[in-house]
């Protein structure tokens, strides 16, 4: 079965600081693995997806994640915070297995971007 | 306008009623997907449908009903609302196209059973 878990409930950083999500995922075929961002009181937005391309892979608002096969690991990294960047994130995994490509998602990740 | 709606947005309804959220999307995507959010479980599948008149549950399918009669719609109906359905609903919609798996989400609906 596949999993994902989101290792810390919340970060805060400070604006123009680096942003490190840590993701680690759990499966057991070749996965699909996605950030989404869901800002307050809104819908989810894909930030970026990893499809057994690249292992870099970079999204939008200078976000980038980097798929780590030994190490399980999907993380989400940011350069420099910005106070637009404070959301919730989730790191998903697609059941390749079935059709549909059902998401199975990590609990989240709040950002907090200090001034 | 084209994408994901959902409607209504905000609904408060009370124990034992029956409730349907309404799904409609324009890309003639064939899969299409209901989660609910609550604090703690980020995003747990309801049920999801491959195409019209396809439907399978998902994690939490109990206390909802979906049909799926034509592809640009997917209700999910609560038949005998409970306290424990308050949540944040949201669907979702993909076409597993060229094998990408992203999916696009509404902007949820806000359900509050009292």
């Amino acid at each position: 079965a596949q999993s994902v878990t989101q290792l810390d409930s919340h970060v805060s950083v400070s604006e123009g600081t680096p942003v490190l999500l840590r993701c680690n995922y759990s499966s057991s075929y070749s996965p699909s693995l996605f950030w989404y961002v869901q800002h307050p009181n809104k819908g989810l937005q894909l930030l970026l997806k990893y499809t057994s391309a690249a292992t870099l892979v970079k999204g939008i608002n200078g976000f980038e994640a980097e798929f780590k096969k030994s190490e399980t690991s999907f993380h989400l990294t940011k350069p420099s915070a910005h106070m637009s960047d404070a959301a919730e994130y989730f790191c998903v995994v697609s059941d390749n297995a079935n059709q549909g490509g059902k998401l199975i998602f990590g609990q989240g990740t709040e950002l907090s971007v200090k001034p | 306008d084209a994408g994901i709606t959902q409607s209504p947005r905000y609904k408060i309804t009370e124990t034992g009623r029956q409730v349907t959220l309404m799904c409609h999307q324009t890309w003639s995507h064939s899969y299409m997907f209901w989660y609910r959010q609550d604090l703690g479980h980020g995003l747990r599948l309801i049920y999801y449908s491959a195409a019209a008149d396809i439907t399978d549950k998902g994690e939490v399918p109990d206390g909802y009903v979906v049909s799926r009669s034509k592809t640009e719609n997917f209700p999910l109906t609560l038949e005998s609302a409970t306290r424990s359905q308050t949540s944040v609903y949201f669907c979702a919609s993909n076409t597993l196209a060229g094998g990408t798996d992203t999916q696009y989400f509404g902007p949820g609906t806000r359900l509050t059973v009292l």
